[in-house]
């Protein structure tokens, strides 16, 4: 069963970069044509899609967001990771990672971590 | 850039049928499916490829997709299926999710 797990920072301060990481466990990032997923939801709000990885370290990023984003893999720790910069209040969310079957869908999410941005 | 359209809430008695829409400029042109979130925990997928249930999803959830709109129908619904639902689909390479719809049972 495959298990991910975001971790970071619970408290960014504006204009700074948030940093999370997504530890997937229970097989092999690199196995299967499967992108990694980051996906926000602010409170009382709905999902947003950040953008995506593949293990080849191809890319896609919302287009809303892409000029902040960078999304990186490290496969020897079993991890991707999400770096949004010059944050504001409106990127306090809660953050999910999650396994992405392309073209498909999102079948395996993480628990979720809130980051909130404020000084 | 593209959007996807659902009611703001929907209501449905326990045992009758609830319908959830999802709209878009040709929807059904594309791979819709669902994910159900309760309150503080991740979403989890319900439907995918328009009509397909994971395992585990009971056989009262099922979907279709045509036209401009994707629907998420529960049959005999219980309240345990109180929750919000969210289509998402793929334009090109990216990701589109739903505003979401508030299903309450009562």
């Amino acid at each position: 069963q495959v298990q991910l797990q975001e971790s970071g920072p619970g408290l960014v301060k504006p204009s700074q970069t948030l940093s999370l990481t997504c530890t997937v466990s229970g097989g092999s990032i690199s196995s299967g044509s499967y992108y990694w997923s980051w996906i926000r939801q602010p409170a009382g709000k709905g999902l947003e899609w950040i953008g995506r990885i593949y293990t080849s370290g191809s890319t896609n990023y919302n287009p809303s967001l892409k000029s902040r984003v960078t999304i990186s893999v490290d496969t020897s720790k079993n991890q991707f990771s999400l770096k949004l910069s010059s944050v504001t209040a409106a990127d306090t969310a809660v953050y999910y990672c999650a396994r992405d079957v392309p073209g498909i869908a999102f079948d395996y999410w993480g628990q979720g971590t809130l980051v909130t941005v404020s000084s | 850039s593209y959007e996807l359209t659902q009611p703001p809430s929907v209501s449905v008695s326990p045992g009758q049928t609830a319908s959830i829409t999802c709209s878009g400029d040709k929807l059904g042109d594309k791979y819709a499916c669902w994910y159900q979130q309760k309150p503080g925990q991740s979403p989890v997928l319900v439907i995918y490829q328009d009509s397909k249930r994971p395992s585990g999803i009971p056989e009262r959830f099922s979907g279709s997709n045509s036209g401009n709109t994707a629907t998420l129908t529960i049959s005999g619904t219980q309240a345990m299926d109180e929750a919000d639902y969210y289509c998402q689909a793929w334009d090109s390479a990216l990701g589109v999710f739903g505003g979401g719809t508030k299903l309450t049972v009562l």
